[in-house]
Order: structure tokens, then sequence, then C-alpha cells
């Protein structure tokens, strides 16, 4: 089946330092990943859509200078936190539709802390 | 995008079906009924979909009502496994389209 594969699972980064979070398709070809950020206890945040070849479209209130998409090629999306803080300690998660016929595979998450 | 409303947590017993209700009383005739669950510490997987009529695959069953303003997902014999968060999504028919999560609900399974 559709896999989507997430790295690193998780990262700890001194704050005012970037870190970058792959997302991979590995055995289908994705035009479409989609960025999430999930809050403990809380549900998924949507914050961006990631188009290949194109400029990411962000979701309201997501600082596109904050949180860079790249969607470079058919199988891989990177997400990159520039000037990390404290606050933006969270499970980052993507997701991609295709593979299947149906339904939308997701990474299986980075945990990011930042100190 | 249509509003969906459903219990923030709900109880089972192991081997015992579990009916996770969704309200969605907002629906548009475009809209897919989509549910997916989220085990702790990982990333959603899918569990079923449908339009209009029941569906069944082998995780679970989805039971939707006439009006379409509800649906309900039903595991057939709960185990352990399926303690998670299981969200409840309404989605337009577009193949690009996004997901957005609700709160969805929190089922535990008792052994």
């Amino acid at each position: 089946g559709a896999v989507v594969s997430q790295h690193p699972s998780w990262v700890i980064c001194k704050s005012g330092t970037s870190v970058k979070i792959e997302c991979r398709s590995l055995d289908f070809q994705a035009t479409t990943m989609f960025w999430y950020r999930q809050f403990p206890k809380q549900s998924l945040m949507l914050m961006a859509t990631s188009n290949e070849g194109s400029k990411a479209t962000y979701e309201q209130g997501v600082e596109k200078d904050k949180f860079l998409i790249n969607h470079a090629s058919l199988t891989l999306s990177t997400l990159t936190v520039t000037s990390a803080h404290p606050e933006d300690s969270s499970f980052y998660i993507c997701s991609a539709r295709g593979g299947v016929t149906y339904g939308y595979t997701f990474g299986s998450g980075t945990r990011l802390t930042v100190v | 995008d249509a509003k969906t409303t459903q219990p923030n947590s709900m109880e089972s017993n192991e081997e015992e079906p579990v009916h996770l209700p969704c309200n969605h009383s907002t629906i548009s005739g475009t809209d897919y009924i989509h549910w997916y669950r989220q085990l702790p510490s990982q990333g959603p997987e899918y569990v079923i979909h449908g339009l209009t009529s029941n569906v069944n695959n082998r995780m679970a069953s989805l039971a939707i009502a006439e009006d379409r303003k509800s649906s309900t997902l039903i595991l057939h014999r709960a185990t352990l496994r399926d303690a998670a968060v299981y969200y409840c999504i309404l989605k337009e028919a577009n193949q690009g389209g996004k997901l957005i999560f609700g709160q969805g609900t929190e089922l535990s399974v008792k052994p």
C-alpha cells in the first residue's frame, strides 16, 4: 500500500536555529502534500498545502516566512522551521493524496522540541 | 467546510462492537464523509469513507443516515489496538481537496 515516510521522527534544537523535516512518498507520486501541526491533546491543524513545482498555499495565520515549504519533486516535500522558538515545539505531520484510489496517507509525524 | 460534531470520548470493552456517532447537519450534496483515526504519537490513518450508501471494509463499517445529516462508524469487535482518536471529516469531491480535522472522539478500550 501507499507509504509516506517522514524524517526525522523527533528532533531537539536550540532556540534560534532552523530545522528541516522531510516527507517522502515511497511508492507513489504525490503532486500535492499537506503539512499539519498538532499540539498536545489537540486536533491536527492544517498549516499549508504543498504543490510540486509551485509555491505552497498557506492557511490563514501561518507565517510563510517562518515555515518554509519546498516541493521540488513528485516524491519529496520539506518543511523548514526557521528561527525556531519554544512555542514552535509541536508534532508536525505531513500527508499526501495518491497511491490508493481514495483517502490520504499520512507520515508518522515529527516531534519538534525547541529548547 | 461543513462542520462535524462528535462526542469527546467513548469507552468500549474489548471484543464488543463500538458505534461512533458523527453529526453533520450542514453537509452539502457533494460532501463525502471520511473517517480517519490517530493512534497515540502517530499520524492519522484512513479508515473508511462514503457518500450515501452504507460502506464496509476490512477495518470498519460506515452507516449513513438517509438524510445524510449523521453517520456512525462501526467497529464490529473492538480490540486494544483500536484505542485511538477517531475523526469524522466532510470533504468535497474534488480530487485535490484538503482534509480539515475537527476534535474527534477519543476511544478507549478496556480489556
